[in-house]
């Protein structure tokens, strides 16, 4: 098993422009998280979703949009980038929620400049 | 409002010490989760505690859940530079479907 995969690795972007973070795992997980982790700092919450066709807000969802229409993926749409949105996102994926272990996938640094 | 607050923020100790590091909380968690992150990674679950005061063991790290299920500690003995990272808790609540709560974590540094 690949376990949870995030590409790409880093990305350098221009205000105002857009980007999809791509997530797939394969441990048929039905629960999958996007988080940011900005220098210092520990994660936000997103978006999560319980299961195909079904996404919820996190914490922080503003600038950001999401969808999930396989069990596998879950991709996070930047629309109209800002520097504020310059950090570390990490994917994760639960079978269950509560206390289910996350795993996370490596990560994708942004930079909007 | 953080709902799970980690102390300290940083710890920067010599190998061959002890230290632990605490996560307190004024809600009541079903669970709770330790995760390490190292540099260049995303986290990975080092233990999970269910019971009020319950005690894990992992090699030289001991968790512990509070009795009362609001708060943790993680105490290292003997830190080894390997033990260097990012040490996050996250609790989950009764209510569902509702997503852990992670704390801002305890940056870690073990100096040789």
């Amino acid at each position: 098993n690949a376990g949870v995969t995030q590409t790409p690795k880093f990305r350098i972007l221009k205000i105002g422009q857009s980007m999809t973070l791509q997530c797939t795992q394969d441990m048929n997980h039905n629960y999958m998280y996007w988080y940011r982790q900005d220098p210092g700092m520990g994660l936000k919450l997103i978006y999560y979703s319980v299961g195909a066709g079904i996404t919820d807000k996190g914490e922080v969802p503003n600038g950001y949009n999401v969808s999930r229409s396989t069990t596998e993926d879950f991709p996070l749409r930047l629309e109209l980038a800002a520097p504020s949105q310059t950090s570390v996102y990490f994917c994760a994926s639960s079978f269950r929620t509560g206390a289910d272990t996350q795993y996370f996938g490596p990560g994708t640094r942004l930079t909007v400049l | 409002t953080q709902l799970l607050e980690q102390s300290p923020q940083f710890l920067s100790i010599q190998e061959g010490e002890n230290l632990t590091v605490y996560c307190n909380s004024s809600s009541v968690f079903s669970s709770l989760q330790w995760y390490r992150q190292e540099p260049g990674e995303g986290p990975v679950l080092l233990v999970t505690v269910v019971t009020g005061g319950e005690v894990k063991k992992l090699k030289r790290l001991t968790f512990q859940f509070g009795d009362a299920r609001k708060d943790s500690s993680l105490h290292i003995t003997a830190a080894q530079t390997g033990d260097t990272g990012l040490y996050l808790c996250a609790g989950a609540r009764n209510s569902g479907n509702t997503p852990l709560v992670f704390g801002k974590g305890t940056r870690l540094s073990v100096i040789a």
